[in-house]
């Protein structure tokens, strides 16, 4: 169980378009929804956190005009990536969380390739 | 901002148990400690998670001392496909702000 999925698996795109993201969790319902990036050879950084219903809170230096997360059901959050730019370039990680369990269920990442 | 710090890497040789520290000086009380299990092009993949003393499952033990400023991952009889980076996870959300902090991550490779 606690399975979440991610569409795209990988996407390119060129500079200055808009890129969506699906995060959606398949057998739980996610009280709340964690999107992540992770730079080649580099941890993963938090970029937000959503809750079902609400509007997303950005960690400090994460573009909230740029980065658009819209949280509309408990199985499904999205990230739309405005007027990407090549560094942009990226794997997206989201994950799921339910109840008061701390334990986060992650997607399968999309990468994310700005020409 | 608090640092949550790992080796960079450490090799092993199956069968062998492997231990991961992950330093976090800046622990806070409502902080638990979860780690995390990557391979390449992946999402992470849940290990174990804890906040103090030992927990074990049926993959791994977590070893958390009194202070709680470090935590350390046991993995028992490694094969090659353990071979990943592991994070720890040290934080905390839904109360007035959310902590998430990733450490640096570890690379384990498991030679035959």
């Amino acid at each position: 169980g606690a399975v979440v999925s991610q569409h795209p698996s990988r996407v390119i795109c060129k500079s200055g378009t808009s890129v969506k993201i699906e995060c959606r969790s398949l057998d739980f319902q996610a009280t709340t929804m964690f999107w992540y990036r992770q730079f080649p050879k580099q941890s993963l950084m938090l970029m937000a956190t959503s809750n079902e219903g609400s509007k997303a809170t950005y960690e400090q230096g994460v573009e909230k005009d740029k980065f658009l997360i819209n949280h509309a059901s408990l199985t499904l959050s999205t990230l739309t990536v405005t007027s990407a730019h090549p560094e942009d370039s990226s794997f997206y990680i989201c994950s799921g969380a339910r109840g008061s369990s701390y334990e986060q269920y992650f997607g399968p990442g999309t990468r994310l390739t700005v020409t | 901002l608090a640092k949550t710090t790992q080796p960079i890497s450490m090799d092993s040789y199956e069968g062998q148990e492997v231990n991961i520290t992950c330093s976090h000086n800046n622990i806070a009380t409502n902080d638990y400690i979860t780690w995390y299990q990557q391979f390449p092009s992946q999402g992470p993949r849940f290990i174990i998670q804890g906040y103090k003393t030992k927990v074990t499952n049926e993959v791994a033990s977590l070893f958390i001392p009194a202070d709680r400023k470090s935590s350390t991952l046991s993995l028992p009889r490694v094969s090659l496909s353990d071979t990943a980076v592991y994070y720890c996870l040290v934080g905390s959300y839904g109360g007035a702000t959310n902590k998430l902090i990733f450490g640096t991550g570890t690379l384990l490779a498991v030679q035959p």
